[in-house]
């Protein structure tokens, strides 16, 4: 049963334009959000987070947003630049003193120049 | 070296062979983790190590044996492995916080082939 769901598997989208990737929750327990990109070859890379005490976090040309009573979270990019092609994993973690990251299955981003 | 480092980078091995992957963390973490990625799954926490004593073991089959000899290093020995273990094998690390706010930063990965 995938706690997290990143339900595109894949987006294309025009450089300049806004990228928007979702990701999907179930276990209401989780109250920390992550992003992470993921070049081939090359490990995840931490984009940005959200607790759940916010509904959005901004850094740069990244922005999350967090819907609780959706269950529901999206990342923004904007403008989109070619070097943002990558797949993008959405990971979430329950409060306290849990260590455990719950991973989406990812979305492969393609900006197109 | 910066970040964390993995070696080795690919690694092919036959059932019967054993093994060992190597993590090291130059960020002065308190904490490491293994996790693997198969195709088309997410990624999956395997162990966790705080202050080099495993505090969590996901269920993970005996063939996998994980070492924390000191905060900087991790290794995961391998050994009578099954073709289904073939999987790319990702370390990450991170400085624990008590809001459980921390950050985890990932290695490069081993991609395993198990034949």
């Amino acid at each position: 049963d995938q706690q997290v769901k990143q339900n595109s598997p894949s987006l294309s989208v025009q450089e300049g334009r806004i990228s928007i990737l979702n990701c999907d929750y179930t276990n209401s327990m989780f109250d920390y959000f992550l992003w992470y990109k993921k070049y081939p070859a090359e490990g995840p890379t931490f984009l940005i987070s959200i607790s759940s005490i916010k509904d959005k976090n901004e850094d740069g040309r990244f922005t999350v947003f967090l819907n609780k009573s959706a269950k529901h979270l999206s990342l923004h990019i904007v403008p989109s630049q070619p070097g943002d092609s990558a797949v993008y994993f959405c990971a979430a973690r329950k409060g306290g003193s849990n260590y455990k990251l719950t991973f989406g299955k990812g979305t492969l981003l393609t900006v197109n120049p | 070296e910066t970040g964390v480092t993995q070696t080795p980078r690919h690694l092919v091995m036959g059932m019967t062979n054993k093994k060992s992957l190597k993590c090291e963390q130059h960020l002065g973490h308190n904490a490491m983790y293994w996790y693997k990625q198969s195709a088309k799954k997410p990624l999956e926490l395997m162990f966790v190590y705080s202050l080099e004593e495993r505090v969590e073991n996901n269920s993970v089959p005996s063939r996998f044996s994980p070492e924390c000899p000191n905060s900087s290093h991790l290794f995961l020995h391998l050994h009578t492995l099954q073709p289904e273990d073939s999987a790319l094998y990702l370390c990450a690390s991170s400085q624990r916080t008590s809001g459980g706010t921390d950050t985890q930063y990932f290695g490069p990965g081993t991609r395993l082939t198990v034949l």
